[in-house]
């Protein structure tokens, strides 16, 4: 059973760090691209960052380049975002997802763990 | 980046009745579309991917239909546990995006 289990959210002030984790199991994790999608509260679905099985591939979307970092760690089974220089706009849930399929990175978004909330606020 | 728009904002059906979602690309992206659900207070779920293709474990009535910019989900007889919301994403170009989401409600 595939298993995936965010941690890292809380309050931070804007212009402050934090650094999110994912821990997946059930699946070969250094097979599958895995991604960060945020959901401000009330509001859809923003695609944040991905990487490839590999991390040869890394992606951020606009509003995070310069200030968000993905990586991750295949010994451990973990995925990670470091967030610099936070905004109030980047309060949301975040979300860690397991890419579709094996070895692609541009893929859809299989499965999700249930997020970590992260609040930017003074 | 490719924007995505989704109509109805609201669909108001019955249990039984049948659902019909569009979701149209502001340009081509061929057959790179996923539908997800998401029920309220739960992370979405990915039911079609590459315009067509069910998800593993996603029941026979839900269907996915488009390319190019113009794409459609079905749901052919809502079940009480369908009442949710409803985004696409593309996946054609980075950045991947979604739509605004259509909710379906009672």
């Amino acid at each position: 059973e595939v298993q995936i289990l965010e941690s890292g959210g809380g309050l931070v002030q804007p212009g402050r760090s934090l650094r999110l984790s994912c821990t997946a199991s059930g699946f070969t994790f250094d097979d599958y691209a895995m991604h960060w999608v945020r959901q401000a509260p009330g509001k859809g679905l923003e695609w944040v960052s991905g990487i490839s099985w590999n991390s040869g591939s890394v992606v951020y979307a606009d509003s995070v380049r310069g200030r968000f970092t993905i990586s991750r760690d295949n010994a451990k089974n973990s995925l990670y975002l470091e967030m610099k220089s936070l905004r109030v706009e980047d309060t949301a849930l975040y979300y860690c997802i397991k890419g579709l399929r094996s070895r692609a990175i541009l893929d859809y978004f299989d499965f999700w763990g249930q997020g970590t909330l992260v609040t930017v606020s003074s | 980046e490719i924007v995505l728009t989704q109509s109805p904002a609201t669909l108001s059906l019955s249990p039984g009745e049948r659902a019909t979602l569009s979701c149209r690309a502001r340009q081509s992206v061929s057959t790179y579309l996923a539908w997800y659900q998401q029920k309220p207070g739960q992370a979405p779920r990915l039911l079609i991917f590459d315009a067509s293709n069910r998800a593993t474990g996603i029941p026979a009535r839900f269907s996915g239909s488009g390319s190019g910019t113009d794409f459609t989900l079905t749901i052919s007889s809502l079940e009480p546990e369908d009442f949710a919301l409803y985004y696409c994403q593309q996946r054609r170009k980075w950045p991947f995006t979604f739509g605004p989401g259509t909710k379906v409600d009672i």
